[in-house]
């Protein structure tokens, strides 16, 4: 059973507004994902950390920016969410097998930008 | 970049029939994982494969690692209705990428009881 967090799990929120969305694990995981998930879609990665201190943009561009200042801990960040921004985002982390690397999802935050 | 092709897209059966599903790449892989997500959740990791050749069952579930290590399937015995859901398939590659998946666009199960 993995144990990572996701909150909040849903958000609806107006153009403009600042928001953080927050994942943390409680498995010592040292590498940590974000990824965007429209409806149905495939899932592509925005951003990854290899441990504290490390962070790298995924294969899909995107406006938000992470944060990497405790291991356990993994925030995303949105300056001025618009409508484009709505969708799901799922943190994810990895065990540190090396080439094995297994990656666990938390459960999501849905975010809607009016 | 390294892509993944699962079939089918989509798959509507009666409960209790066998579903089989697979991923192909011109890459090779050296981990190959399955997922499933339910509707407003995470994906849930279902098996994992680490060796070509690799066949791991997990319950009624069954995957492979193919001997190529560019292909992967996923079969799931006698069906139930709460194996709805959208199934992934995922790579993770190797050298200097290792860390990244990839994933398939997913397969959607739809069980009528």
């Amino acid at each position: 059973e993995a144990d990572i967090y996701q909150t909040p799990r849903y958000l609806v929120i107006g153009t403009g507004k600042k928001i953080t969305l927050e994942c943390s694990q409680t498995m010592g995981h040292d590498k940590m994902y974000w990824y965007q998930q429209d409806p149905g879609m495939e899932l592509h990665l925005i951003h990854y950390s290899y441990g504290v201190n490390s962070t790298e943009k995924g294969d899909l561009s995107s406006e938000s920016t992470v944060s990497r200042i405790r291991t356990e801990h993994f925030p995303l960040t949105l300056e001025s969410a618009r409508p484009s921004h709505t969708s799901q985002y799922l943190c994810a982390s990895s065990d540190n097998g090396g080439w094995t690397d297994t990656q666990y999802f938390g459960p999501g935050t849905r975010l809607t930008v009016l | 970049g390294q892509q993944l092709n699962q079939s089918p897209q989509s798959m509507f059966i009666q409960e209790g029939e066998d579903v089989s599903m697979n991923c192909t790449s011109s890459s090779i892989f050296n981990t190959w994982l399955w997922y499933k997500q339910e509707p407003g959740e995470g994906p849930v990791l279902l098996i994992a494969l680490y060796k070509a050749g690799e066949l791991t069952s997990n319950g009624r579930l069954t995957a492979q690692f193919g001997i190529t290590r560019k292909d992967s399937f996923l079969n799931i015995s006698a069906s139930i209705p709460s194996d709805v859901g959208i199934y992934f398939c995922a790579g993770l590659g190797s050298g200097g990428s290792n860390y990244k998946l990839t994933f398939g666009k997913g397969t959607l199960l739809t069980v009528n009881p």
